[in-house]
């Protein structure tokens, strides 16, 4: 069985402000991780994925996650906040392999930008 | 490339009517789609895998009978909510598989209202 925990349902930081969203993920098989970003009454736009080799992923908008096999975890981060930035963020772990891979969810984590 | 589109993205009807949402992945061909069903402020919950050509594998406690999918081509899955009730109210994604990339690109969602 695979899981997902976000720790923290809302998250606020400054423009300008380092973002740090936390995912902690549980999985019996090497996992495939992902973040989504997801804004009002849209559908789910992929940010970055690690699936094997360099454990530092870089993804689009500037954002970055590091998979750390020892904590179990897949922070997803940006030195810089932009207002653009908030949105509702999901991590999810993939289970099966090829076509057959499903996603498991996280909670999500609304993403707030103060000016 | 990689775009996914759903038809409608907003929809209202009328308790004991079906309802059709299109899912097509507009530049990849896609064995294998999607469908999540999200509750405001909530995660997405996986519905179904639709392979095309075949039936559709449903989560459990997902009613078979009430939404039916039906994958015919490689670039359309349909998600049939049969005889809607307001507890069927929700917005739903769909996700469509790209093997190049092995990478789940998400629709914008379909908001359905049933009265």
């Amino acid at each position: 069985a695979q899981s997902v925990t976000q720790l923290g349902s809302h998250v606020s930081v400054s423009e300008g402000a380092l973002v740090l969203l936390r995912c902690n993920y549980s999985s019996s098989v090497p996992p495939y991780l992902f973040w989504y970003v997801q804004y009002p009454n849209q559908g789910l736009q992929l940010l970055l994925k690690y699936t094997t080799g360099a454990t530092l992923v870089k993804g689009i908008n500037g954002f970055e996650a590091e998979f750390k096999k020892s904590e179990t975890s897949f922070h997803l981060t940006k030195p810089s906040a932009h207002m653009s930035d908030a949105a509702e963020y999901f991590c999810a772990v993939s289970r099966g392999s090829g076509s057959a891979r499903q996603l498991t969810f996280g909670s999500g984590t609304q993403l707030t930008v103060l000016p | 490339g990689a775009v996914v589109s759903q038809h409608p993205s907003w929809v209202i009807c009328k308790s004991g009517t079906s309802v059709k949402i299109e899912c097509r992945s507009l530049d990849f061909q896609a064995t294998t789609m999607f469908w999540y069903r999200q509750f405001p402020k909530q995660s997405l919950m996986l519905m179904a895998t639709s392979n095309e050509g075949s039936k559709a594998t449903y989560e459990q406690g997902v009613e078979k009978d009430k939404f039916l999918i039906n994958h015919a081509s490689l670039t359309l899955s349909t998600l049939t909510v049969t005889s809607a009730h307001p507890e069927d109210s929700s917005f739903y994604i769909c996700s469509a598989w790209a093997g190049d990339t092995d990478t789940q690109y998400f629709g914008p969602g379909t908001r359905l209202t049933v009265l």
